[in-house]
């Protein structure tokens, strides 16, 4: 059974920082791994997604590492914006059958100016 | 383009009750999939749809029941609701294409049992 853990589960930095959410996963045979954002009480949105055989994808102030052996995922924000304050999800798909994700729960990330 | 739409976003139910949930996928877009996302966790799998047949289901009793129409859109039921029941329900749609594993998340249904 896959398990996906997030640490740390909440987070509050100020204006600036450079931050690093983790993700860790029990089984490494994995088709791809996503993070996603949730603002309360709203659905998911996808940030970066990272295929199996890539180490790493970058999205203006995000990026995200895979190392599958290990089964780790880190997100890496620089230079965080009050905006950047929301729920982020680690979520990662077995095989390439569409659809089934399995979660964790979460890293709620607040950054105060 | 609209993206997935879920409805209704909010609604009350006491126990014993039934409710239905329904989706409207992505333009293009032809599985569905449901998610039950319970305060303070991350989303569980239910089931997945595609071609209005179930074709993955995830540990859920089958008080959770779906169905998929010749449109793609979907709806989930749930059977005599429990206090455990309350979550919020997501929807995710994508194309079923071979290397294509990208889904789009509706805004969510948020039930609440009483």
């Amino acid at each position: 059974k896959q398990e996906v853990t997030q640490i740390p589960a909440a987070l509050s930095v100020p204006e600036g920082e450079n931050l690093v959410l983790n993700c860790s996963f029990t089984d490494s045979a994995i088709y791809n791994l996503q993070w996603f954002r949730q603002d309360p009480g709203k659905g998911l949105t996808s940030l970066l997604l990272i295929q199996s055989s890539q180490r790493e994808q970058t999205s203006g102030r995000l990026n995200a590492s895979l190392d599958k052996s290990s089964g780790r995922s880190t997100l890496y924000i620089a230079a965080s914006q009050p905006g950047d304050s929301a729920t982020y999800l680690c979520a990662v798909a077995r095989g390439s059958t569409l659809g089934r994700l399995y979660f964790g729960r979460g890293t709620q990330l607040t950054v105060w100016p | 383009d609209a993206g997935v739409t879920q409805s209704p976003t909010h609604l009350i139910k006491t126990r014993g009750q039934q409710v239905t949930l329904r989706c409207s996928p992505k333009s293009g877009h032809d599985t569905v999939s449901w998610y039950q996302q319970a305060l303070g966790q991350g989303p569980q799998f239910i089931f997945q749809y595609y071609e209005e047949e179930e074709r993955q289901r995830g540990n859920f009793p089958d008080r959770f029941s779906g169905h998929q129409f010749p449109n793609y859109s979907s709806e989930l039921n749930v059977n005599a609701l429990l206090l455990g029941d309350s979550a919020l329900y997501l929807c995710a749609t994508g194309r079923d294409r071979a290397g294509a594993n990208v889904l789009t998340f509706g805004a969510g249904s948020r039930l609440t049992v009483l």
